[in-house]
């Protein structure tokens, strides 16, 4: 079982939909999540990230963990054309330096 | 917004040869940190970098690779003969501390190895 799994997609969706983002994970020792975008050819950026379980709201990105069913979410509501990009999940020990990644999933929102 | 400088954001050089990989980090932060992304596939980590010394290393970085913060500014990676699968995006990422407020990444170098 693969540490991190994400479905890579394509997600195409219309504008102003509300989007879900998903990974799983198989460490319970994960205490911290993120969710990145990257756009083609760039570097991730950080969108959100939460300690443990809950959930946490930035603007129209909503990140939720359930750490019993190690589960992770993102939403993004009002989705705009400027959102299609790679949004790639990670995950740390904590304690620990790296990162875990998800294999990203890719966005398109069409007009 | 402060953010990771890396130079230079495409290099190729031949199998065999030696390549420094360069980052400016955040000025404040502490912890710093390469990663690479070989095309379509996963962000890997490669190495973790405070107090003047690699605090982790994944199995990718083996002896052919080694890093450096020569002055108070910059952070290196080096890959001394390097191999057609060295090819890949090696991000640069710094943070305040260990895994609680994300990294900030740059914007990559692009390494293309013939």
């Amino acid at each position: 079982q693969k540490e991190v799994e994400q479905d890579p997609g394509p997600l195409s969706v219309p504008e102003g939909a509300i989007v879900s983002l998903n990974c799983t994970y198989s460490n319970s020792a994960f205490q911290y999540f993120m969710w990145y975008r990257q756009y083609s050819r760039k570097g991730p950026e950080l969108l959100m990230y939460t300690y443990s379980s809950g959930n946490k709201e930035d603007g129209r990105f909503t990140a939720q963990v359930d750490k019993s069913s190690k589960y992770i979410s993102l939403f993004i509501r009002d989705s705009q054309p400027s959102d299609s990009a790679t949004y790639l999940c990670a995950m740390s020990p904590g304690g620990y330096n790296k990162l875990i990644f998800g294999a990203g999933t890719r966005l398109a929102v069409h007009p | 917004e402060p953010e990771v400088t890396q130079t230079p954001s495409h290099q190729v050089t031949q199998m065999g040869q030696e390549v420094i990989l360069r980052c400016v980090p955040i000025s404040n932060h502490l912890y710093f940190y390469w990663y690479r992304q070989i095309l379509g596939q996963k962000v890997e980590f490669l190495v973790s970098f405070y107090n003047n010394e690699i605090s982790e290393k994944s199995e990718i970085f083996d002896d052919q690779f080694s890093v450096e913060r020569p002055d108070g500014s910059n952070f290196t990676l080096k890959i001394r003969s390097t191999k057609l699968e060295d090819s890949a995006m090696y991000f640069c990422a710094s943070s305040e501390a260990v895994g609680s407020y994300g990294y900030t990444f740059g914007s990559g170098t692009r390494l293309t190895v013939v």
